[in-house]
């Protein structure tokens, strides 16, 4: 069975920084490229960031740029993301997702359950 | 940016109803346009990818199409488990991916 895991939500405070795992089992991880989605209570998804396979290419959401960073490690099956300088406006539920990438179309699937990162003091 | 609307925003409707939801690009994204239903506090799940592909798994009341800008996710006897909110998402800039804001359909 496809499953991805998430770890490492909690509450912290602004300016503070957090570091999200995305625990990846039941496919080939290191022939995938995987996204971080994100979900502010009450709102609606919005992409945050993605990473080849082979993490050569890397690209992030405008609102996120220069403070978080995605990374993995194949060798671990496991997807990652360093969060720094967080705002309230990160207080959000994060999700990891698997890309799947068929004649020029990509999707995403499946959706790790989701960790909960609360921006506050 | 390519900017992705959907209208409604809600809608209430009865089991056994047929249900069109739709989602507009800001330009064209040829087929490039997926769908997906989430229930609360439950990660978004796949239902439609390239427009009119059904994923595996999918009952086949849901069916979706379009190209270009616009595009339709239809329901065509709704059921009990449907009530959610669908999210459509364009992979045509995949230096940005962007979903709609999401239309909630409950219960009439």
């Amino acid at each position: 069975e496809v499953q991805l895991v998430e770890s490492g939500g909690g509450l912290v405070k602004p300016g503070g920084s957090l570091r999200l795992s995305c625990a990846a089992s039941g496919f080939t991880f290191s022939s995938y490229s995987m996204n971080w989605v994100r979900q502010a209570p009450g709102k609606g998804l919005e992409w945050v960031s993605s990473i080849s396979s082979s993490s050569s290419y890397i690209y992030y959401a405008d609102s996120v740029k220069g403070r978080f960073t995605i990374s993995r490690d194949n060798a671990k099956n496991s997807l990652y993301l360093q969060m720094n300088s967080l705002r309230a406006e990160d207080t959000a539920v994060y999700y990891c997702a698997r890309d799947i990438n068929w004649n020029f179309s990509r999707w995403f699937d499946p959706w790790g359950q989701g960790t909960l990162v609360t921006v506050s003091s | 940016d390519i900017q992705m609307t959907q209208s409604p925003s809600s809608l209430s409707a009865s089991v056994g109803d047929r249900v069109t939801i739709t989602c507009r690009a800001s330009q064209s994204i040829s087929s490039y346009l997926n769908w997906y239903q989430q229930k609360p506090g439950k990660a978004p799940k796949l239902l439609i990818y390239a427009a009119s592909s059904l994923q595996s798994g999918v009952p086949s009341r849901f069916s979706g199409s379009g190209s270009g800008t616009d595009f339709t996710l239809t329901i065509s006897s709704l059921q009990p488990e449907d009530f959610a909110t669908y999210y459509c998402q364009q992979s045509y800039s995949t230096l940005l991916f962007t979903f709609g804001p999401g239309t909630k359909v409950d219960i009439k």
